[in-house]
């Protein structure tokens, strides 16, 4: 199976600031990659998909960048509905998997 | 506007067996691929398995391979999950997760979710 690892696994930040979490894949897996947006007690939510793609009604503040092993997710500027955890997801090959996941504190 | 409710969820004894549904609406169920999704208590999320649209196609993760299967009938827009030798690590919230539109195929990546059901293996 493909790992996905997630960096970090906790950030504490502020409204306003801008954060970058990252997420490294054992293998290449091309621009196959989701971001998702959890919040606790509810299901996760899509926000991008083939690495940089956003979902339709996700606020610009977020984007993704990255291909092959090395992807981020940055929110340009933080508010105060962003603070959830974060997962990566590859969809390059069966089984999927997932980041252990980076969780978004208020500072 | 899409709509996934899990239900068959509970406590049940290792070894033991459980069928979870999901009823979808909002959108043409045959032409999409559905999965299932799982969340340990207080841990990230694993795909668990995946079928096509036209249900000729599933896959699975090596964890649940050989115990569950996953189904679906379309004339009733409901997936389903048979789970059986079921073991304290199965324990967990399932999700049944609508693949992203990739006519029909399995994409990979889920845009819309259920919220969820418990199940608890214990003894």
């Amino acid at each position: 199976d493909i790992q996905m690892t997630q960096s970090p696994s906790t950030l504490s930040a502020s409204i306003g600031d801008r954060v970058t979490i990252t997420c490294r894949a054992s293998q290449s897996i091309s621009s196959r990659l989701a971001w998702y947006q959890q919040k606790p007690g509810k299901a996760p939510n899509l926000l991008i998909y083939k690495a940089s793609t956003l979902e339709d009604g996700v606020p610009s503040r977020f984007s993704g960048s990255g291909s092959g092993t090395e992807f981020t997710l940055t929110v340009s500027s933080l508010q105060p509905d962003d603070f959830a955890t974060y997962y990566c997801q590859q969809y390059y090959t069966y089984s999927y998997t997932f980041g252990q996941g980076t969780k978004l504190e208020i500072k | 506007e899409v709509h996934l409710l899990e239900s068959g969820g509970g406590l049940v004894q290792p070894g033991g067996s459980l069928r979870l549904s999901c009823a979808a609406s909002g959108f043409t169920f045959s032409s999409y691929a559905m999965s299932w999704v799982r969340q340990a208590p207080g841990k990230g999320l694993e795909w668990v398995s995946s079928i096509s649209g036209s249900g000729d196609n599933t896959y699975y993760a090596d964890s649940v391979k050989g115990r569950f299967t996953i189904s679906s009938d379309t004339s009733k827009s409901t997936l389903y999950l048979e789970m059986n030798t079921l073991s304290v690590d199965d324990t967990a919230v399932y999700y049944c997760a609508k693949d992203y539109p990739f006519g029909g195929v399995i994409s990979g990546y889920f845009d819309y979710w259920g919220q969820g059901t418990l199940v608890t293996v214990s003894s």
